[in-house]
């Protein structure tokens, strides 16, 4: 069980251009989904907190207009790069977690190259 | 000073070594304690969740957590090149939902 999702698993697009990515937990209800972003070597950053149904909290230094997050439903989160640039290219992860659920499970990652 | 202090390695072992991997803080509100595992362009799977001081057993993964001193470690019998990877450390505290990480120590179990 506590299995997440996320797709795309890569994607390579264009200066400017938009992109989303999904996350879904397939085998229980996410309360609370979170955001990071991975550089090589480094440890995960979290970016922002999500609870289903509410707006998104973001940590200091992200520009919530850049990463738009939305929790729709209690199975999916999806963030949104907008205006990508190649200083946006990093390892996107995201986690989820269950009401009352310390554990954060998370998803397998999605690597984004921006040209 | 960093919330969590974890050892970067790499740290090379031979297979079936016994494996120390640990952690030091300095928040004494953590109550919850994980080990996660990394591999390579991978997202992080948990191994290990423990609440407050003590040791837990699952296969040959072994954490313990020690309040007083704010040590944690997670061990690792007969290990296997299978199990090289980054494993990161990772805390709460009670009523949060933000994990605090360490840095991860890079693992490589060589045959």
């Amino acid at each position: 069980g506590a299995v997440v999702s996320q797709h795309p698993s890569w994607v390579i697009c264009k200066s400017g251009t938009s992109v989303k990515i999904e996350c879904r937990s397939l085998d229980f209800q996410a309360t609370t989904m979170f955001w990071y972003r991975q550089f090589p070597k480094q440890s995960l950053m979290l970016m922002a907190t999500s609870n289903e149904g509410s707006k998104a909290t973001y940590e200091q230094g992200v520009e919530k207009d850049k990463f738009l997050i939305n929790h729709a439903s209690l199975t999916l989160s999806t963030l949104t790069v907008t205006s990508a640039h190649p200083e946006d290219s990093s390892f996107y992860i995201c986690s989820a977690s269950a009401r009352g659920r310390e554990t954060q499970y998370f998803g397998p990652g999605t690597r984004l190259l921006v040209l | 000073q960093k919330e969590v202090e974890q050892d970067p390695g790499p740290l090379s072992v031979p297979e079936g070594a016994i494996v120390s991997l640990n952690c030091t803080y300095s928040n004494s509100a953590f109550q919850y304690f994980m080990w996660y595992r990394q591999y390579s362009r991978k997202g992080p799977e948990l191994l290990m969740y423990t609440y407050s001081s003590g040791n837990k057993e699952d296969g040959r993964f072994t954490a313990q957590v020690d309040k007083s001193s704010k040590y944690i470690s997670l061990f690792i019998r007969d290990s296997q090149p299978s199990d090289s990877a980054t494993y990161l450390c990772a805390m709460l505290t009670g009523g949060g939902n933000k994990l605090t990480f360490g840095t991860g120590t890079q693992l490589k179990v060589e045959l």
